[in-house]
């Protein structure tokens, strides 16, 4: 079945230790997400890929990087992680199938990865 | 800036009973999603509405958006035990020279329907 898959599920890491969570699709969607979710919060999107294009949200922190080094992969780095960083990570596709740059058809979200920083 | 309030934030209610969730947002806007988060779990697609007088139907959840309004509501019909979960809407903001679009959530509606 396509999906998406997110790895690890749990994660955890040290303060400041740098951590790298990863997401593939095997739906062949051209626009890949990062969200960060915390407890008892709505997901906050902190960056996306369109193809290749990297669009970065104003306000994520600059500790935060993604990497694509295709269609069907994409990477989260955070690479000193604080405390309020733990969250859940979702990543999330979707297809731009008019070409137009509209997104018209839903996200559909892994099953996240929990990070937790001691 | 784009602005998605539901309400809301809290719902018990009982089994059988009928009930719906408010999402109202800031600015224009014709797609407008909602999704189901169970405790721990990612998100679940329920519903894509992408234009005005949208309404769709899935077992006992139903959504309708009223774009001139700014309005989306999430009708729970005879609630059920199943249901009980957080449900968000989330717009989509038009940026980057007005194409490619990103998704604002509202905080969410947790949904616990009581026997």
């Amino acid at each position: 079945d396509a999906m998406v898959i997110q790895n690890p599920r749990y994660q955890v890491t040290q303060f400041g230790k740098p951590v790298t969570l990863s997401c593939s699709q095997t739906l062949n969607h051209n626009v890949m997400y990062w969200y960060q979710q915390k407890s008892s919060q709505a997901p906050k999107l902190l960056f996306h890929y369109y193809d290749k294009d990297f669009n970065n949200e104003a306000d994520t922190p600059d500790n935060f990087q993604s990497r694509r080094p295709n269609t069907s992969f994409c990477f989260l780095d955070i690479r000193s992680p604080g405390l309020g960083d733990a969250a859940m990570y979702l990543c999330a596709t979707s297809r731009d199938h008019l070409g137009h740059g509209y997104v018209v058809e839903t996200q559909y979200f892994g099953p996240g990865t929990r990070l937790l920083v001691l | 800036e784009l602005k998605v309030e539901q309400n809301p934030l809290f719902l018990s209610m009982q089994e059988g009973k009928n009930y719906t969730i408010y999402c109202n947002y800031s600015t224009t806007s014709d797609r407008l999603y909602w999704y189901r988060q169970d405790p721990g779990k990612s998100l679940e697609s329920l519903f894509v509405l992408l234009s005005n007088g949208a309404v769709k139907q899935e077992g006992r959840l139903m959504a309708s958006l009223d774009t001139k309004a700014r309005l989306s509501t999430l009708h729970i019909t005879a609630a059920v035990h199943d249901l009980s979960a957080t449900y968000f809407c989330a717009v989509e903001s038009r940026n980057y020279g007005g194409s490619q679009g990103n998704l604002i959530f509202g905080k969410g509606t947790k949904l616990s329907v009581k026997p």
